[in-house]
Formats: structure tokens, C-alpha cells, sequence
């Protein structure tokens, strides 16, 4: 069964500093992995998809990267703002067996403070 | 830019009611999807659903569940008989493809069980 993990938890940084969230799975034969922010209350909100054939997909401010190999990811988030406070979500699609069911990690609670 | 839509924004009901949950997928997506975050915790999967049959369900998605396409914008999810454990947010969303494309969510609606 598929477990996805997301490390740290939360953290809090000051304005500018630039971040790496982390998300790792357990199961290596993915289709894919999808990074979301979800403001509190609110839905999710896809920030960047990475096929398994890809290594990276860059968004603005933002590059995510896969090691489909090691079972990992990580989110990059340049220059952070005050903005970019929110929770980070990365959800990992398919498995051993073929299924599409997505898995999510609890997600990294991010502040960011001017 | 198209969006999915999901009414209500939050429903509060008595332990045993049935209650609908709408959806509004975007326009040209053909797969949908209802996810369920109970507060504090995972986003978990409940359902997908193409061509007017699901395509793939969770353990979690009992016979208590069932979804709809009553018409052709229309997504429902319905609880038959609530339990206080099926509070949570509830999320809707869709995608044109169903392995290798983003999933676009809804805000969400809070159901709240009582």
C-alpha cells in the first residue's frame, strides 16, 4: 500500500528565505506526483504535476523535482513572501498493482512572516 | 478561467439524514472525483467516476455513498444515512484525462454531522 510522507510537519521563516519541502513514498512505480497548496479552510490548489518520465517542472517561483528511484520529491519555493503561507500537499498516483487512486501526505504547514 | 463549483459551502444535519453534496465540474473534463479531509487530518479518496459509472472506489466509499451525473454539468455525492464520523470537508474535482493530468478541485463544502 502506498504511504506518503511529508517532512517537516510546519515552519516558519522569515520573508526571502528560500524553502525545501519534501515529500517521499513508498512505493516507487507512480504515474505521477502533484504538488497543491491548501489556504486554511479552503480547497486545494494544484500547484505543479510531474509525470514519472520527467526529473523537474518549474513554475514561477517554484520547482519541484522527482527521484522516482529513492521515492522522492522535493518542492522549491524561491524568495518566499507572506503570500506563500499555506499548506503544501504532495499527492502521489499509482503504485504496484496499477491503481490511479491518488495518496496525499498530511502536508507541510508553511509560515512565512515579513 | 474555468472553475470547479461545489454548493453548499457548508451543511449541517442530523445524525441518520441523507444529504447531497453538489458539484460543478469544469466543462470539459470527463473524469470526476470526490475526496473527503476529515479536520486534521489526510485527504482521502472516495470515488472516481467516467462515463457515467465509477471507475474506481475507496474502502471508505460504502454503501452508505453513492454518485451521480443526473445531468450534464451536475456531480453529486450523497450519504444516505449520516454518522457523526462523516464530518469533514468534502472536495469535488475533475480532470480531462484520468492518469496523467491535474486534477482541478473545488472549494469544498463542510459537512458537519450532528
Amino acid at each position: 500500500k502506498q504511504e506518503v510522507t511529508q517532512i517537516p510537519a510546519a515552519l516558519s521563516v522569515p520573508e526571502g528565505e528560500n524553502l525545501v519541502l519534501n515529500c517521499s513514498f513508498t512505493d516507487s512505480a507512480i504515474y505521477n506526483l502533484q504538488w497543491f497548496r491548501q489556504d486554511p479552510g479552503k480547497g486545494l490548489t494544484s500547484l505543479l504535476l510531474i509525470q514519472s518520465s520527467q526529473r523537474e517542472q518549474t513554475s514561477g517561483r517554484l520547482n519541484a523535482s522527482l527521484d522516482k528511484s529513492s521515492g522522492r520529491s522535493t518542492l522549491y519555493i524561491a524568495a518566499s513572501q507572506p503570500g506563500d503561507s499555506a499548506t503544501y500537499l504532495c499527492a502521489v498516483r499509482g503504485g504496484t498493482g496499477g491503481s490511479y487512486i491518488p495518496t496525499f501526505g498530511r502536508g507541510t504547514s508553511l509560515i512565512v512572516h515579513p | 478561467e474555468p472553475e470547479v463549483t461545489q454548493t453548499p459551502s457548508h451543511q449541517v444535519t442530523q445524525m441518520g439524514q441523507e444529504v447531497i453534496l453538489r458539484c460543478v465540474p469544469i466543462s470539459n473534463h470527463l473524469y470526476f472525483y470526490w475526496y473527503r479531509q476529515i479536520l486534521g487530518q489526510k485527504v482521502e479518496f472516495l470515488v472516481s467516476f467516467y462515463n457515467n459509472e465509477i471507475s474506481e472506489k475507496s474502502e471508505i466509499f460504502d454503501d452508505q455513498f453513492s454518485v451521480e451525473r443526473p445531468d450534464g454539468s451536475n456531480f453529486t455525492l450523497k450519504i444516505r444515512s449520516t454518522k457523526l464520523e462523516d464530518s469533514a470537508m468534502y472536495f469535488c474535482a475533475s480532470s480531462v484525462g484520468q492518469r496523467q493530468e491535474t486534477q482541478y478541485f473545488g472549494p469544498g463544502t463542510r459537512l458537519l454531522v450532528l
